[in-house]
């Protein structure tokens, strides 16, 4: 069974930058499939931040990808994603998942990481 | 960005009822719309893919159609573990996107 397990810093302050790593077992980064961030406020709806696939290609969300970095690490079986200069509405539980073969249909979920930026 | 668009955003229902929640485009997807349960402190499950392709595990109560702009999903005869929120999401071209969600409560 795949599992994906999201780790991060939990509390945060404003303009600091944000590490999360998704740790995956069951399944190999190298096997293919996309892999990737999603994220959701407290008590709001689901934002796709971006995608990876194992060679490293990538791709974003544009209201993101200023500030944003995915990365894989195929030799640790995890992949990763920093966010520059936080804010307030930064703020939000982060979720990982692999996709099906369709690269945008996350089909397992980690249980997700919740983020608070808080001054 | 493509644009969706779910309604209602809340409904009560009984157990033992159907219901049926749409969702739509702001242009054209295809087929590619997936829906997903999400219950309070959990990560969302995919149920059905592809507008109407049932995942493996997915409760056989649960379907989809549609195509192009406008989709939907029907519950059949609502079970307690039903009440939850559900999304849909385009996965047609990027920055994939979701519909803000539909909350199904018991009455």
């Amino acid at each position: 069974q795949v599992q994906l397990q999201e780790s991060g810093p939990g509390l945060m302050k404003p303009s600091e930058t944000l590490s999360l790593t998704c740790a995956v077992s069951g399944d190999s980064i190298s096997n293919g499939y996309y892999w990737g961030w999603i994220r959701q406020p407290p008590g709001k709806g689901l934002e796709w931040i971006g995608s990876i696939y194992y060679t490293g290609s990538t791709f974003y969300n544009p209201s993101l990808e200023s500030r944003l970095t995915i990365s894989v690490d195929t030799s640790k079986n995890q992949f990763s994603l920093k966010l520059n200069s936080v804010s307030a509405s930064d703020t939000a539980r982060y979720f990982c998942a692999r996709s099906t073969a369709t690269t945008g249909t996350f089909v397992y979920w980690g249980q997700g990481s919740l983020v608070t930026v808080s001054s | 960005d493509i644009q969706m668009t779910q309604s209602p955003s809340s409904l009560s229902a009984s157990i033992g009822d159907t219901v049926t929640i749409t969702c739509r485009a702001s242009r054209s997807i295809s087929r590619y719309l997936n829906w997903y349960q999400q219950r309070p402190g959990k990560a969302p499950k995919l149920l059905i893919s592809d507008a109407s392709t049932s995942q493996t595990g997915a409760p056989s109560n649960f379907s989809g159609g549609g195509s192009g702009t406008d989709f939907t999903l029907t519950i059949s005869s609502l079970q307690s573990e039903d009440f939850a929120t559900y999304y849909c999401q385009q996965s047609y071209s990027t920055p994939y996107t979701f519909g803000q969600g539909t909350k199904v409560e018991i009455k």
